[in-house]
């Protein structure tokens, strides 16, 4: 089965610190995703990689970055952490290099509180 | 922005037929129709996706209609490891970055 890891399950830290992130995927996934999910809202996609050293904005980038320096690992980060960053974070991996039918495969999230 | 319309919650009972409807009314000839899943505390899963014709896999059936406004997911014996929040989204464009997730239906099995 495909697996996708998120490094921490909870995480808690201070405004204003930088918060990494990290997602290892191990079925050499092409695309990653970077997603947020708040109660009401959905999932929000943040960033998204369709190959190593490339990136993409998705729908709400502003405070976030990323890093892909291999194909297997997708790092978020925040560079200065702040009180409306806290939200889970979930990471995504799918196969397809973008045909249709796609099929994304998440890990269990990162709950990060900023306080 | 979401273009489907579901239920926000459903209830079911235990190993009887779980149908789950989704309206995607502005859906364009070739975006295809997707069911996700998510337990608690877990990330979403991929059930089933179809673009015309009815699709079944090991964990559901999609049923969509024939002007393609509209779906229905059918978990045809629902247990109580089926309570989750379901997402029907449709995909728009190519990419998986063109797939937005709702709030979906929360669908309660219940005992």
């Amino acid at each position: 089965d495909v697996k996708v890891t998120q490094s921490s399950r909870y995480l808690v830290k201070r405004t204003g610190e930088k918060v990494f992130l990290e997602c290892v995927q191990d079925m050499d996934h092409e695309n990653m995703f970077w997603y947020r999910q708040d109660p009401g809202l959905g999932l929000r996609l943040i960033y998204f990689s369709y190959d190593v050293k490339m990136k993409e904005k998705g729908d709400i980038p502003e405070g976030y970055s990323v890093s892909r320096e291999k194909k297997e690992r997708f790092s978020l980060i925040l560079e200065s952490a702040s009180t409306n960053q806290t939200s889970m974070y979930l990471c995504a991996s799918s196969p397809l290099p973008g045909g249709q039918g796609e099929k994304l495969f998440f890990g269990s999230g990162t709950q990060l509180s900023v306080l | 922005d979401a273009k489907t319309t579901q239920p926000p919650s459903m209830d079911c009972a235990e190993g009887r037929a779980a149908n789950l409807p989704c309206n995607h009314s502005t859906i364009s000839g070739n975006e295809y129709v997707y069911w996700y899943r998510q337990i608690h505390s877990q990330g979403p899963q991929y059930i089933i996706h179809g673009l015309k014709n009815n699709e079944t896999n090991e964990m559901a059936s999609l049923i969509i209609t024939e002007d393609r406004k509209s779906s229905t997911l059918i978990l045809p014996h629902a247990t109580l490891r089926d309570t989750a929040v379901y997402y029907c989204i449709e995909g728009r464009g190519f990419g998986a970055n063109n797939l937005f997730f709702g709030t979906g239906t929360r669908l309660t099995v219940i005992p």
